[in-house]
């Protein structure tokens, strides 16, 4: 079974901190993607990465920066959190070559930003 | 105009109904198309891909109408064990890096 697993299930930090969010798969998937869902708005892209060190822009990148130095292992940065940044943010990984709709998702960290 | 967009329901029925969810999308969307699944405070899943011929898995019917720009999900004799929050999905992109396009999804509750 792919497993796909996010530093914490919960997090509340506060306005202007550094914030990190790790995500892991441990099955050697190329693609990774970092997403939000909020109320009424659903999922929606921030960045992704077809490979270490790559990255791509999603939809909504502003406030969000990423780092893959690993095969394993995309962070998900945001630089000064804000309290619009108050979310669950859902990682994600795919393996090149398969179907492009199947994407493992991780179990979601839910970020407070006061 | 989104690129996936659904009725959000929500969809009360009782067990053994079969129930329909409808989904569009805009032309500047996507190349292929999926339902996935939520489960109350879980992570999404895929369910099934979906082909304009139409694709069935077990009680579950998938059909993808290209002309209308129309994407179906049919669940026949439901159980409780289907309520879930159903997400339509395109997906877009090439050269081993492909998107996915969420719908707000639609939730759907089964009634004993």
């Amino acid at each position: 079974d792919v497993k796909v697993t996010q530093s914490s299930r919960y997090l509340v930090k506060r306005t202007g901190e550094k914030v990190f969010l790790e995500c892991v798969q441990d099955m050697d998937h190329e693609n990774m993607f970092w997403y939000r869902q909020d109320p009424g708005l659903g999922l929606r892209l921030i960045y992704f990465s077809y490979d270490v060190k790559m990255k791509e822009k999603g939809d909504i990148p502003e406030g969000y920066s990423v780092s893959r130095e690993k095969k394993e292992r995309f962070s998900l940065i945001l630089e000064s959190a804000s309290t619009n940044q108050t979310s669950m943010y859902l990682c994600a990984s795919r393996r090149s070559g398969t179907s492009m709709g199947e994407q493992f998702f991780g179990p979601g960290t839910r970020l407070t930003v006061l | 105009r989104k690129e996936v967009e659904q009725d959000p329901g929500p969809f009360n029925v009782p067990e053994g109904a079969t129930v329909a969810f409808n989904c569009t999308y805009s032309n500047s969307a996507s190349q292929s198309f999926f339902w996935y699944r939520q489960d109350c405070r879980k992570e999404p899943k895929l369910l099934m891909s979906v082909y304009s011929s139409g694709n069935e898995d077990g009680r579950f019917t998938a059909q993808l109408n290209r002309a209308s720009q129309y994407i179906s999900l049919l669940i026949r004799d439901s159980k409780l064990s289907d309520s879930a929050t159903y997400l339509c999905v395109g997906a877009r992109g090439g050269a081993g890096s492909y998107q996915l396009t969420f719908g707000k999804g639609t939730k759907l509750s089964v009634i004993p």
